[in-house]
């Protein structure tokens, strides 16, 4: 399958401070997926980009696809507590989901 | 609600003995499923796409002997490890496909001793 690279693979966030986490492929995605994993649970779904240059929000997350369709990004302002858990970026082909390594953000009150 | 379960949630078995989980799609038909593998700290990784009437995929690396996939019906998709060993240890995640994104099931957190 289609490798994904993710970076930090860690982020510690004071509460109320943004971050940013990054997706990297070599080669050209047809789209990209994120999902959330909260600390004991299972992926859920966040959103799905397709479009070259997308940029997509969701109230406080903003998922952007970039030009060349090889890099994606996920930037969360003001964190929050219940932003806890682990973001995947997903490359997704024929239906088979090429997951990146996470980035487990944690958040200091 | 849940798309998709997953039983049992927690499994500890001895080391040498099979151990089957099971998944059900609950609102959906599904012909096609997928199994994950999560060790500790680290990512998802695909191990075979189950369908059902026919074989199971295999990804490479993954030994169809050891994990067994039936896709009976179009509502359950089983997977036995068979002759656990502690590296089997891990959390299996069993998902249906959606319009384009996939369903997880809670996984289930298998335990070899």
């Amino acid at each position: 399958g289609q490798q994904v690279m993710q970076i930090p693979q860690y982020q510690h966030v004071q509460e109320g401070e943004d971050f940013t986490t990054y997706c990297n492929s070599s080669t050209t995605l047809s789209n990209i997926q994120w999902y959330k994993q909260r600390p004991g649970g299972h992926p859920v779904f966040l959103i799905q980009l397709v479009k070259s240059g997308e940029v997509k929000k969701q109230k406080r997350l903003t998922f952007q696809f970039g030009e060349a369709k090889k890099n994606s990004s996920l930037h969360i302002t003001a964190t929050q507590t219940t932003d806890v858990g682990t973001y995947f970026c997903a490359a997704s082909n024929d239906y088979k989901l090429s997951f990146g390594a996470g980035t487990t953000v944690t958040v200091r009150a | 609600g849940a798309v998709v379960s997953q039983h049992p949630s927690w499994v500890i078995c001895k080391s040498g003995t099979s151990v089957k989980i099971e998944c059900r799609s609950l609102d959906f038909q599904a012909t096609t499923m997928f199994w994950y593998r999560q060790f500790p700290k680290q990512s998802l990784m695909l191990m075979a796409t189950s369908n059902e009437g026919s074989k199971a995929t295999y990804e490479q690396g993954v030994e169809k002997d050891k994990f067994l996939i039936n896709h009976a019906s179009l509502t359950l998709s089983t997977l036995t490890v068979t002759s656990a060993h502690p590296e089997d240890s891990s959390f299996y995640i069993c998902s249906r496909q959606g319009p384009y994104e996939q369903y997880f099931g809670p996984g289930t957190r298998l335990t070899v001793t």
